[in-house]
């Protein structure tokens, strides 16, 4: 049981380069999360997926996009990198939609560079 | 819109001490609030979470408050030992009915030896 994985643990991108993070889950969760996490800022969500075939917008969705492949997948893509995109990204799933007592379960974060 | 504000940043105590993070949220309608811990390089944890239909929950050093008047809430940290030394995140639901969290800005809590 691994929990939530994501890859690549770490990535350098070139502005304009596009890319896209994995994150999976085993815990039969229905739903999943992107947050990112800069320093000073705590983490901001940037697009969620309450259940497979849902997806909506989270704080911070400009210049991503996201796909729910499956109950258990999750992807989100920079389609052209900014500078501004460097930030840790940490793919998160948690049992239903309803927050009482719904512990969200990160993934180990992904560190992403753009230059 | 929704916001979490917490304070302090940085927090330094010395092993035995308690030390004390405080939040405050703007949602009337929030009605989770948990607490996460990050060590360095690592995924964040949850360590405690409460209900908006509770006041207090403790687990072992650990303890919340709520105060649904106020819109505010608190962790407690007794007798820190080093190993409590890492950044503490408060959030609170967005709303009564999702599961996402508006997170604050986190606090560097070092405890020395």
């Amino acid at each position: 049981n691994a929990g939530v994985t994501q890859t690549p643990k770490f990535q350098v991108l070139k502005t304009g380069q596009s890319m896209t993070l994995q994150c999976a889950q085993d815990m039969n969760h229905n739903s999943m999360y992107w947050y990112r996490q800069d320093p000073g800022m705590g983490l901001r969500l940037i697009y969620y997926s309450a259940s497979e075939g849902t997806t909506d917008k989270g704080e911070v969705p400009n210049g991503y996009n996201v796909s729910r492949l499956n109950k258990r997948e999750f992807s989100l893509r920079l389609e052209s990198a900014a500078p501004s995109q460097t930030s840790v990204y940490f793919c998160a799933s948690s049992r239903t939609e309803s927050p009482l007592g719904n512990t969200i379960y990160f993934g180990e974060g992904s560190w992403l560079t753009v230059v | 819109g929704e916001n979490v504000e917490q304070h302090p940043s940085t927090l330094s105590v010395q092993e035995g001490d308690s030390a004390v993070i405080k939040c405050t949220y703007s949602d009337s309608a929030s009605n989770y609030f948990p607490w996460y811990k990050q060590e360095l390089g690592k995924r964040p944890q949850l360590i405690i979470d409460i209900r908006s239909n509770v006041g207090e929950k403790k687990d072992q050093r650990i303890a919340v408050t709520l105060n649904k008047t106020a819109k505010h809430f608190s962790l407690h940290i007794t007798e820190t030992q080093p190993e409590d030394s890492a950044v503490y995140f408060c959030a609170a639901s967005y709303s009564s009915n999702t599961g996402k969290l508006i997170f604050g800005q986190g606090t560097t809590l070092q405890v020395k030896p």
